[in-house]
């Protein structure tokens, strides 16, 4: 168990819907990081948040947002929803941004229909 | 050409043998990362490395930056070992990461 928790596990949703990914980083940590993991592209990194702000940002679409909260647990949303999104997404946690070890999330599984 | 290519994409061992992943990479890094990942999907964090060599039970993983190059050693491999194991480049506070080695190791 790394201490990072994600919800929910799985979520089956239709195309063109909304939903929103949860994250809890371990205890201290101040940095998440979102990445998702597609059979066709392998795992690919989104977006870090270091302290409530954004502080890095990868192949993320335009239809998907993330935050980080005052009490540090991180959200991500993915909107308009279309079938290429169906992936594992990953979140994982750092004491702190750049150089540090991260620990990785179960993952929320997304299955588009 | 991948920014991280790993070797070989997959790879069969009886028990006991010793293992070796190779990962090359094109970019400048500040570290590499090494992950395990389980068919289960879960994955775990294996190493950090900036240089050098570290050791944590029967796995070893090295650093080469001039040749821009880390193995990842398994010695005395057993079942349970067989997992997926990833290898990837922090650039810049982002992690690149290769392709995957998918092992399989029989009793």
């Amino acid at each position: 168990d790394s201490g990072v928790t994600q919800t929910p596990k799985h979520l089956i949703t239709a195309t063109g819907q909304r939903v929103t990914l949860r994250c809890s980083p371990r205890s201290g940590d101040l940095s998440v990081y979102w990445y998702q993991q597609s059979l066709d592209q392998g795992l690919q990194f989104l977006i870090q948040y270091y302290n409530g702000e954004e502080r890095a940002k990868g192949n993320i679409l335009e239809r998907f947002s993330a935050q980080q909260f005052p009490d540090l647990h991180s959200e991500l949303n993915l909107s308009s929803l279309e079938l290429g999104d169906s992936a594992l997404y990953f979140c994982a946690s750092s004491v702190g941004a750049g150089k540090n070890e991260q620990f990785f999330g179960p993952g929320t599984r997304l299955t588009v229909l | 050409k991948n920014e991280v290519e790993q070797s070989p994409q997959n790879l069969t061992a009886q028990e006991g043998e010793f293992i070796t992943i190779n990962c090359s990479y094109s970019v400048g890094i500040s570290a590499l990362h090494w992950l395990q990942q389980h068919p289960g999907g879960g994955i775990v964090s294996l190493f950090m490395l900036s240089s050098g060599k570290k050791k944590h039970g029967r796995l070893i993983a090295t650093i080469n930056i001039q040749e821009k190059h880390s193995s990842l050693h398994i010695t005395a491999s057993h079942p349970r070992d067989s997992a997926v194991y990833i290898c990837a480049a922090l650039v810049t506070d982002k992690l690149i990461f290769g392709t995957g080695t998918r092992l399989q190791v029989f009793p």
